[in-house]
């Protein structure tokens, strides 16, 4: 099946670092979406990304669409405690009667010492 | 809105039992799916429908049966539980119009078969 690569698996910073992950895949997504799960929780989604090499930014979130449409990184600018947490990419594909199926990657837990 | 609802929140079933996971959503939501996260390997889809009476397999369906008798209710159901299926399971549910979708997820029901 179809695998995605996520990088780092895992993350420790000082408050108020930069952050940057991303995702990588030998097969062709039409979506990109970029998940961040708490502890005890589901995933919620924080950026979804449609086109090949869309930027798009929510908040201090940034993530970007690989031009090839076999990659995409996440960063988060400026970390604050909130962050931590584990972030998932996702590719979407096409299953039955045109629905999308999600492969997620193994996701990047950030910790983030104050 | 209560959204995507699980239940249960924990079970601990022996090797051979069958037991079914709840997942209900008050969203009208089309799409219904459940995944299986495990350390290191991310959420894995195991069964998706479309709709009621329609529904596929993912990445790891075996060992699962499902079924969408109502657009509310998805149960997953495990015939005859084995030490491999321990894991976290979530529910997720989005609407489906052809187009890219974006997963509501439930908070998860975490399994031991011992």
């Amino acid at each position: 099946g179809q695998q995605l690569n996520q990088s780092p698996q895992s993350m420790f910073i000082q408050e108020g670092e930069d952050v940057s992950m991303n995702c990588t895949s030998s097969s062709i997504f039409n979506t990109w979406l970029w998940y961040k799960q708490d502890p005890g929780e589901g995933p919620v989604l924080l950026i979804a990304l449609y086109k090949a090499g869309e930027l798009t930014s929510n908040g201090r979130l940034t993530a970007q669409f690989g031009i090839t449409r076999k990659d995409s990184f996440l960063n988060i600018s400026a970390s604050i405690p909130s962050d931590v947490g584990i972030y998932f990419c996702a590719g979407q594909l096409r299953g039955i009667q045109g629905a999308q199926k999600l492969v997620f990657g193994q996701g990047t837990r950030l910790t983030i010492n104050p | 809105n209560a959204g995507v609802t699980q239940t249960p929140k924990f079970q601990v079933l022996k090797t051979g039992q069958s037991m079914t996971l709840q997942c209900a959503q008050d969203m009208n939501h089309e799409y219904m799916s459940w995944y299986r996260q495990d350390p290191g390997m991310g959420l894995r889809l195991i069964h998706y429908s479309v709709g009621a009476g329609i529904t596929d397999q993912g990445e790891v369906p075996n060992g699962y049966n499902v079924s969408r008798s109502t657009t509310e209710d998805f149960p997953l159901r495990l015939l005859s539980a084995a030490p491999s299926q321990t894991s976290v399971y979530f529910c997720a549910s989005s609407y489906f119009g052809g187009g890219n979708e974006k997963l509501f997820f439930g908070s998860g029901t975490q399994l031991s078969v011992l």
